[in-house]
């Protein structure tokens, strides 16, 4: 089965730094995706990681630690627009699932 | 080019009644999935596609969910009969292949049973 850990929420200054946690236990381990997800919106894809490391994307990136079950989403510069949920999603064989998210408030 | 698009972006029912969303991937993509999510809770999976045939359906609910992709293209999703409880977003996602490929939602049917 599958089981993911994230803060449920976090408040952050714009400008700054902010880190978003994830811990993860799941069968088949192929992966581990981030998402974003604005209220009302489609979730949209942020990142993948399949092998350990920091993936960086702009002014987002992603650490995967598979022997922990552990990753994290690292954005910088925060802005306003950057309020939204964000999703972990590790996939086991083929199927993704998703953690409740983490619900990310920039603040001025 | 068009992205995943779902219809209808609203729908209320009355409990007991039937409804049938419907899906319709970017062209070419062979995998779809049906994700839910019920207020306050965390999206959860459905079931997954590839081209016509079940590939895992084993997050639906009960037998009152009916999912099916003939032909391999557009797939629905019809639950009969509505109970209070399937009242969430549900949406849909393809991707060209399966492991570690990107899926790309559509914006969600939000399902309401009163």
């Amino acid at each position: 089965g599958q089981n993911i850990d994230q803060p449920t929420e976090m408040t952050a200054t714009e400008g700054a730094i902010v880190q978003i946690n994830c811990t993860y236990q799941t069968s088949g381990f192929n992966g581990l995706f981030w998402y974003q997800q604005h209220a009302g919106e489609a979730p949209t894809f942020l990142s993948y990681n399949v092998l350990d490391g920091l993936e960086e994307k702009g002014r987002f990136s992603s650490f995967l630690s598979r022997s922990k079950g552990y990753s994290y989403l690292l954005l910088k510069e925060l802005q306003m627009k950057d309020s939204a949920s964000y999703l972990c999603a590790p996939r086991g064989y083929q199927k993704v699932t998703f953690g409740t998210g983490t619900k990310l408030q920039v603040i001025p | 080019e068009a992205g995943v698009t779902q219809f209808p972006s609203h729908s209320v029912i009355e409990k007991g009644q039937t409804v049938t969303l419907r899906c319709d991937p970017i062209s070419g993509h062979d995998n779809l999935y049906w994700y839910r999510r019920v207020m306050g809770k965390e999206i959860k999976f459905l079931l997954h596609f590839v081209k016509e045939s079940k590939q895992d359906e084993s997050g639906m609910p009960n037998n009152r969910f009916l999912a099916e992709r003939t032909g391999g293209t557009y797939s629905t999703l019809k639950v009969q009969p509505a109970e209070l409880e399937d009242s969430g977003v549900y949406f849909c996602a393809s991707s060209l292949g399966s492991v570690g490929t990107e899926a790309f939602f559509g914006q969600g049917t939000r399902l309401t049973v009163v």
